[in-house]
């Protein structure tokens, strides 16, 4: 069975450019997460789907970021424009639910983001 | 909103001993979920053990064991017989209902 696949694996781009992520899930799994990780620092929830639906995107800086799971899959999470404080790496997760008992996270290798 | 502390940034173990990660976590709720996951230099972040709240017995996953207090919200990581494939960045984890938070983590190095 594939794992949670992410693309890109590495973005290099100038400040104020447009950049995408895109995530497939686990088959089934209806919850999907992003997930911002810093050097060093434990991951941070961006926002997450329950299918189709954000449930929770209260730590999405909407300004700048977007976040679509068309048809409740896979799903793209955008940045536009970049700030050189977006420099990061982007994780994408898939749960079966997000109702108890709770599983366990299936994660992506994430995209790691430069901006220079 | 629930926090998760890992006090400890880095840690160090010999290969073949066993060494104790810590975490402590903040939360009113009763029903939840803690785990601990592994994120290698690079590499995915794969789950190491879950603890349910409502279970006293502590979780065990072969050479991996934890130390659930639930009193003192205190949710510690033992690795026995370290090998050096443990060694990575470790990340506890809280769950409830609305939230997944995670620690900063620690990061573990073996010596051969």
């Amino acid at each position: 069975e594939a794992g949670v696949v992410q693309s890109p694996r590495y973005k290099i781009i100038e400040k104020k450019q447009p950049v995408a992520f895109w995530c497939n899930p686990i088959s089934g799994h209806n919850t999907l997460y992003w997930y911002l990780q810093n050097l060093g620092q434990g991951p941070e929830l961006l926002i997450r789907y329950e299918n189709e639906e954000a449930v929770d995107d209260s730590q999405l800086p909407k300004d700048r970021f977007s976040a679509e799971r068309l048809k409740g899959v896979d799903s793209t999470l955008k940045i536009q424009p970049a700030e050189l404080g977006d420099s990061a790496v982007y994780l994408c997760a898939s749960s079966l639910t997000d109702r108890a008992p709770y599983g366990e996270l299936f994660f992506g290798e994430g995209s790691r983001l430069t901006v220079l | 909103a629930q926090t998760v502390t890992q006090s400890q940034p880095e840690m160090s173990v010999q290969e073949a001993e066993t060494v104790t990660l810590s975490c402590t976590y903040d939360t009113s709720e009763s029903d939840y979920y803690l785990f601990w996951y592994k994120q290698p230099p690079s590499r995915q972040m794969i789950l190491v053990i879950r603890q349910e709240a409502y279970k006293q017995q502590n979780a065990t996953e072969n050479r991996f064991s934890v130390n659930f207090q639930k009193a003192a919200k205190s949710f510690s990581l033992k690795i026995s017989d370290s090998q050096l494939g443990d060694a990575a960045m470790y990340f506890c984890a809280y769950r409830n209902n609305n939230d997944m938070r995670f620690g900063a983590g620690t990061r573990l190095t073996v010596k051969p």
